[in-house]
């Protein structure tokens, strides 16, 4: 079974850090392109970050950047997020997701997509 | 960076009802728009990819269209298990930006 399992969450205080892991399995993790996302509570989707699968590329989102670090050990088969100088603003539930790639035979390009989540883990900022 | 407009943030609509979700793109994207949809405490969960290609075991009863700056997500009949919050996304550019998202509610 395809599955993405994050860990790590939980509470911490303004200025504090966490790293988030994201366990991959019944797939073959490092040929794919792997995101976080996060959803504060009660609002919508909030992409955070991309790491290509050779970690060759990353981006972040610009709420995030100077402060979190996304990576992978495609032997462990794991993503990690870590975050540092954490606001309250950071809280929320932060989801990996797999991206996969389909090829538009019409308009000769790839175009990428987040088929696979995992369930969440809660991260709560407060003193 | 390319901000991607959902309308309408809500709606209200009754189980056999047809539905549809509009997202605009601030620039081109070409067809690099992907819909999800998700419920209460639930991980969101892919419906379209490319603009129109349905996800695997997602029903027929979904659709998608659109290419450029213009995407709809159409519902053709409302089942109960429908009534969920949907979002766009692109994946065209970095940061790959959602719509704020529609909520699907039972009249």
């Amino acid at each position: 079974e395809v599955q993405l399992v994050e860990s790590g969450g939980g509470l911490v205080q303004p200025g504090g850090s966490l790293r988030l892991s994201c366990a991959a399995s019944g797939f073959t993790f490092s040929t794919h392109n792997m995101n976080w996302v996060r959803q504060a509570p009660g609002k919508g989707l909030e992409w955070v970050s991309y790491i290509r699968s050779s970690s060759s590329t990353i981006y972040y989102a610009d709420s995030v950047k100077g402060r979190f670090t996304i990576s992978r050990d495609n032997a462990k088969n794991s993503l990690y997020l870590q975050m540092n100088s954490l606001r309250a603003e950071d809280t929320a539930v932060y989801y990996c997701a797999r991206e996969s790639q389909y090829y538009d035979g019409s308009a000769y390009h790839y175009v990428n997509y987040m088929d696979v989540w995992g369930t969440g883990t809660t991260v709560t900022v407060s003193s | 960076d390319i901000q991607m407009t959902q309308s309408p943030s809500s709606l209200s609509a009754s189980v056999g009802d047809r539905i549809t979700i509009t997202c605009r793109a601030s620039e081109h994207i070409s067809n690099y728009l992907n819909w999800f949809q998700q419920k209460p405490g639930k991980a969101p969960e892919l419906l379209i990819y490319a603009a129109s290609s349905l996800q695997s075991g997602v029903p027929s009863r979904f659709s998608g269209s659109g290419s450029g700056t213009d995407f709809t997500l159409t519902i053709s009949s409302l089942h109960p298990e429908d009534f969920a919050a949907y979002y766009c996304q692109q994946t065209y550019f970095a940061p790959r930006t959602f719509g704020g998202g529609t909520k699907v509610e039972i009249k």
